[in-house]
């Protein structure tokens, strides 16, 4: 089974400071890596993900994210953060091999970006 | 334009009444999904179909059936509702191979009181 922790509920930051915000899992198999964001009152939206190869993932809104697997971890970044960031932030996996929609989701790490 | 659409988007129901929330995509998707979202506590996979006809259950399916008679529906039902099913719903879906995007549904908010 999977599991996946994120180690901060919410992060507060202010405007073109850089953030990070912390995932670890665990799997005892291979697994897909995923970060969603959530708006307020709205649906998921892919940022990034990991599959294989390369261990340093871009993703959309100038957000990265690299896999370590001797650290299973795998944390979100963003050199400069702006307002429209503030949401909430999920961490996922699934398992290598089987339906990408089998997710495991973390608790969420909610974002506040101040001015 | 629509992607995966639900409906209704919010809904009160009383104790032990039945309802059925709607997933529809226009995607010609293989997998859909459908999730339930609590404060504090992410996302927890429901049911799930890998393709028409069939259904599976995921993390926390008791109280919930699901039928998926035509490929682009995906339908959830609750039964008899109680008040621990107070929750934002979300379907997704996505193609039946490695690498794609999953798409979700905006929500459907329901309570139960």
């Amino acid at each position: 089974a999977q599991s996946v922790t994120q180690l901060d509920s919410q992060v507060p930051v202010f405007e073109e400071a850089p953030v990070e915000l912390r995932c670890n899992y665990s799997s005892s198999v291979s697994v897909y890596l995923f970060w969603y964001v959530q708006y307020p009152n709205q649906g998921l939206q892919l940022l990034l993900k990991y599959l294989s190869g390369s261990t340093l993932v871009k993703g959309i809104n100038g957000f990265e994210a690299e896999f370590n697997k001797s650290q299973t971890s795998f944390h979100l970044r963003k050199p400069s953060v702006h307002i429209s960031d503030t949401a909430e932030y999920f961490c996922a996996v699934s398992r290598y091999g089987g339906s990408q929609g089998n997710l495991i989701f973390g608790k969420g790490t909610k974002l506040s970006v101040k001015p | 334009n629509a992607g995966v659409t639900q409906t209704p988007k919010f809904r009160v129901l009383k104790t032990g009444q039945s309802m059925t929330l709607l997933c529809a995509q226009d995607m010609n998707h293989e997998y859909m999904y459908w999730y339930r979202q609590d404060p504090g506590m992410g996302l927890r996979l429901i049911h799930y179909s890998v393709g028409e006809g069939t259904t599976a259950k995921g993390e926390v399916p008791d109280g919930y059936n699901v039928s998926r008679l035509k490929k682009q529906n995906f339908l959830l039902g609750l039964e008899s509702a109680a008040p621990s099913q107070t929750s934002v719903y979300f379907c997704a879906s996505t193609e039946n191979s490695s690498g794609n995007t999953i798409y979700f549904g905006e929500g459907s908010w329901l309570t139960v009181v």
